[in-house]
């Protein structure tokens, strides 16, 4: 199974201020890596696909980075709606994983 | 608009069967794999089950493989998830999602019903 750390696990920023989040793989999944948005109560939402291609809708400020097994999700400038948890997925291989998430909170 | 509404979930005691349903609409069902991840309390995100479009190769995680089975139904849009032997780490809200392939992401998500298995 491919295990994926997340690092931190709490981001305590302001709005305005830049996010970075790390996500690092076990081994190699290639660009096959997701990130999502969840807000307690709310359904996840994808923000990047195939490591760096953003969803549908998806703003400009969130942009993907990596390949292999070290991966970096970046918010440019954080808008009060962006404090939220953000999960990195793999699905290069069999059975799918999730990182522990990071939790960005506001400071 | 799509929309992803789960259903089912309920407390049920340890060794109970529940099922868990998930009415799809606002794409074309039979053009999309289908997923379960579920989330037990404070924790993180756990990938459940994936079928694909034409319902078959289901995949399942190995803590639910034996107990729980993913089916669809594609004149109604709906997928499924029963759950069988249910012990209290099943303790979780469950997420229906619309997949790009059974392992693939999932590109939207439901927002989920709560079972918590416990005596």
């Amino acid at each position: 199974e491919i295990v994926l750390t997340q690092s931190p696990a709490t981001l305590s920023l302001s709005p305005g201020e830049r996010a970075t989040l790390s996500c690092r793989a076990s081994q190699s999944v290639t660009n096959y890596l997701a990130w999502y948005q969840h807000k307690p109560g709310q359904a996840p939402r994808l923000l990047i696909f195939d490591a760096s291609s953003r969803a549908t809708g998806i703003p400009a400020r969130f942009s993907g980075s990596g390949s292999g097994a070290d991966f970096t999700l970046t918010i440019s400038s954080l808008e009060p709606d962006d404090f939220a948890v953000y999960y990195c997925h793999q699905h290069s291989d069999r059975p799918l994983t999730f990182g522990g998430g990071t939790k960005v909170e506001i400071k | 608009e799509v929309q992803l509404v789960e259903s089912g979930g309920d407390l049920v005691q340890p060794g109970g069967s529940l099922r868990l349903s998930c009415a799809a609409s606002g794409f074309t069902f039979t053009n999309y794999a289908m997923s379960w991840v579920r989330q037990a309390p404070g924790k993180g995100l756990e990938w459940v089950s994936s079928i694909n479009a034409g319902a078959g190769s289901p995949h399942l995680a190995d803590s639910v493989k034996g107990r729980f089975t993913i089916s669809r139904d594609n004149s109604r849009d709906i997928v499924y998830l029963q759950m069988t032997s249910l012990r209290g780490e099943d303790t979780a809200t469950y997420y229906c999602a619309r997949a790009i392939s059974t392992r693939g992401y999932n590109l939207d998500w439901g927002q989920g019903t709560l079972v918590v298995v416990s005596s």
